[in-house]
Formats: C-alpha cells, sequence, structure tokens
C-alpha cells in the first residue's frame, strides 16, 4: 500500500464547477498535512495546510480526519487557471520528511 | 527575498558520468531537502541537510550523495548515472529542523542521462 494515496485523475470539469480531491495516508503518526500545486513542468508550491479544523482559503477548502486518515480538498467555481496538479502531502514527525501523493490531475475547461 | 535557487535549470549527462545539482536555500533557512520527481511518478524524498549534517535519506542507492556547505546551500552528487535517473530534481528549504514549518521548493534541475 502506497504511503499516500490519491486519484490521479484526471477530473475535466468545467469553469465554476465544484471538485474535490481525496487524499488517504497510512501512517497514522503523520503530524502535518498539506495540499500542494505543480503546474505542468514546473515546481511544486504550497497551496495550504490542512487541520483537523478545516481551513478555509478563498474558494479552496481543506478538511483533515485524522480517525479516518483522510485529507480532503474542495474547489469551488473552478477557474481555468486552476488547471493543475494537485499533491497531497504528508509530513512524518520523527523524520521530517515529505511524503507526496502522485497527485491528481485537474483540468478547467471553458 | 529570493526563493530557492536551482542550478544548473537543464543537465543532459551520459551513462557513466556523474552529475552535480546545486541548490542555495531562502536566506535563513537552514534545512535543506532533495526530491526526485521521474516522469509519471511521484516526488520521492532523496536527502535531508540540516546544519552542515545528513539527517536522513530515502531509498536510493549511496551512489546519491551530496552535502551542505556553511553558508548552507548544497549539493547532490549523482554517480554512474543509469538512464532511469533521468528526471527532475527539486530542492526545498525551510527554517530549521521544526517539524511544522513549510518547505518552499526551487525550480528544479531537469536532467536527462541519454
Amino acid at each position: 500500500r502506497k504511503e499516500v494515496e490519491q486519484d490521479p485523475g484526471p477530473f475535466n470539469v468545467p469553469e465554476g464547477a465544484t471538485v474535490a480531491f481525496n487524499c488517504t495516508y497510512s501512517n497514522s503518526a503523520s503530524q502535518s498535512f498539506f495540499w500542494y500545486r505543480q503546474d505542468c513542468r514546473k515546481e511544486p508550491k504550497l497551496l495550504m495546510s490542512v487541520y483537523s479544523s478545516g481551513n478555509e482559503d478563498g474558494r479552496f477548502t481543506a478538511q483533515l480526519n485524522r480517525a479516518s486518515q483522510y485529507i480532503s480538498l474542495l474547489i469551488r467555481d473552478s477557474k481555468l487557471s486552476d488547471s493543475a496538479t494537485y499533491l497531497c502531502v504528508v509530513m512524518e514527525g520523527a523524520t521530517n520528511k515529505l511524503i507526496f501523493g502522485t497527485g491528481t490531475l485537474l483540468a478547467v475547461q471553458p | 527575498e529570493a526563493g530557492v535557487t536551482q542550478s544548473p535549470t537543464h543537465l543532459i549527462k551520459t551513462r557513466g558520468q556523474q552529475a552535480t545539482l546545486r541548490c542555495s536555500p531562502i536566506s535563513g533557512h537552514t534545512s535543506v531537502y532533495w526530491y526526485q520527481q521521474a516522469l509519471g511518478l511521484g516526488l520521492q524524498f532523496l536527502l535531508w541537510y540540516d546544519e552542515g549534517e545528513e539527517r536522513n535519506r530515502g531509498n536510493f542507492p549511496p551512489r546519491f550523495s551530496g552535502r551542505q556547505f556553511p553558508n548552507y546551500s548544497s549539493e547532490l552528487n549523482v554517480n554512474a548515472l543509469e538512464l532511469e535517473d533521468s528526471a527532475l530534481y527539486l530542492c526545498a528549504s525551510s527554517l530549521g529542523r521544526v517539524s511544522l514549518i513549510n518547505k518552499y521548493f526551487g525550480a528544479g534541475t531537469r536532467l536527462s542521462v541519454l
């Protein structure tokens, strides 16, 4: 079983749609959780951290369920510029190592 | 403020050669991390340096090595290059070893092994 699992997609959605990405992780001792965005042939950039209480940044909402070892990202009113690969990332506290999912490709269509 | 910078942007080598990749962290950051992103695969953790010492390494053979200099910049060396080493190599830096600190990535070095 992979340490961090994501649906690879692609998710093809029209502009304005709401899209949700899910991610599961295997190490219950994982301490920190993030969503990164990676544009084609570019480096990953931090989109947002994920907390158990949930956090929202504009059109983006992230949620963590520690009991289920599940992380989600919701994008509302999607824009063409949201087209990218979204990476679910888990940090091991002991090793300070980021474990990346393979990413979910989002393509927002006009 | 300058972000994480990596050089070169692209590197072309042949099998058996050695490659050296360089990374300068964000000013004030003491930890440097190296990741490999091969085509079709997720980012794989390679190495973590902090305060000049190797703190952790991923599941890669010993021909992947590196070091961190007193100014916290870092080099990744890949010896005896193999075709499957072709990948985007990303460097990230963070402020110290505190686990909750987010990491910031450089633009990467794209290594092609022919």
